[in-house]
């Protein structure tokens, strides 16, 4: 089946510090990538939706200029959380609707980057 | 606020025995409703899903009842195994917009032998 690579699978960082986790689709193109945070016992929330070549488009709450997202070609998007904090630390998980789909279309997820900030 | 509303919030069976999560949703332009299986610290897995235009959809020993006029959709595990021990997320979205999932809080599954 399908297959969405997210990498780290876990990291640590230190307060202040920037982190990438990187999501590439590697058996189809995507024009869309979703960006989803989740805590413990909690369920995903929708952080942002990555669009190849143009903006991200941000739910409301979610600082644009914190969790800065790329999304360079149709196979790779970037989250990075910038001047991370301890409460950045979660569960982060990218979702990839293949291009040129109809309806129907599956989402392939990730097997999400556990961030912790010490 | 959760479009998608799930119960219940955990549930304990016995091995063979059937699991039943529950979700309504008010969102009348959702068209598409899957259910997730997530395992701890793995991403979630498209369990199955269903389409607004049949009431039932099977697949193995999972089963999707559809209730297009309540605005309700349930999760049915017969036999459960305990393999099938997770946390389980229903979702809806509009595949003629955005297709953005709205997810369910999640059920926890345990499934005792």
């Amino acid at each position: 089946g399908a297959v969405v690579s997210q990498h780290p699978s876990w990291v640590i960082c230190k307060s202040g510090t920037s982190v990438k986790i990187e999501c590439r689709s590697l058996d189809f193109q995507a024009t869309t990538m979703f960006w989803y945070r989740q805590f413990p016992k909690q369920s995903l929330m929708l952080m942002a939706t990555s669009n190849e070549g143009s903006k991200a488009t941000y739910e409301q709450g979610v600082e644009k200029d914190k969790f800065l997202i790329n999304h360079a070609s149709l196979t790779l998007s970037t989250l990075t959380v910038t001047s991370a904090h301890p409460e950045d630390s979660s569960f982060y998980i990218c979702s990839v609707r293949p291009a040129g789909q109809g309806e129907g279309t599956e989402a392939f997820f990730g097997q999400g980057t556990r961030l912790t900030v010490v | 606020q959760q479009q998608v509303k799930q119960s219940p919030q955990s549930l304990i069976v016995q091995k063979g025995g059937i699991s039943i999560i529950n979700c309504a949703y008010e969102n009348t332009a959702f068209d598409y409703f899957p259910w997730y299986q997530q395992f701890p610290g793995k991403g979630p897995a498209l369990l199955i899903a269903i389409r607004p235009d049949v009431s039932e959809k099977k697949e193995g020993r999972f089963t999707i009842s559809f209730n297009k006029s309540a605005k309700q959709f349930s999760l049915h595990i017969m036999d459960s195994q305990p393999g099938d021990s997770a946390t389980y997320f229903c979702a809806a979205s509009s595949l003629w917009s955005d297709y953005k999932l709205s997810f369910g809080a999640g059920t926890t599954v345990t499934v005792r032998a």
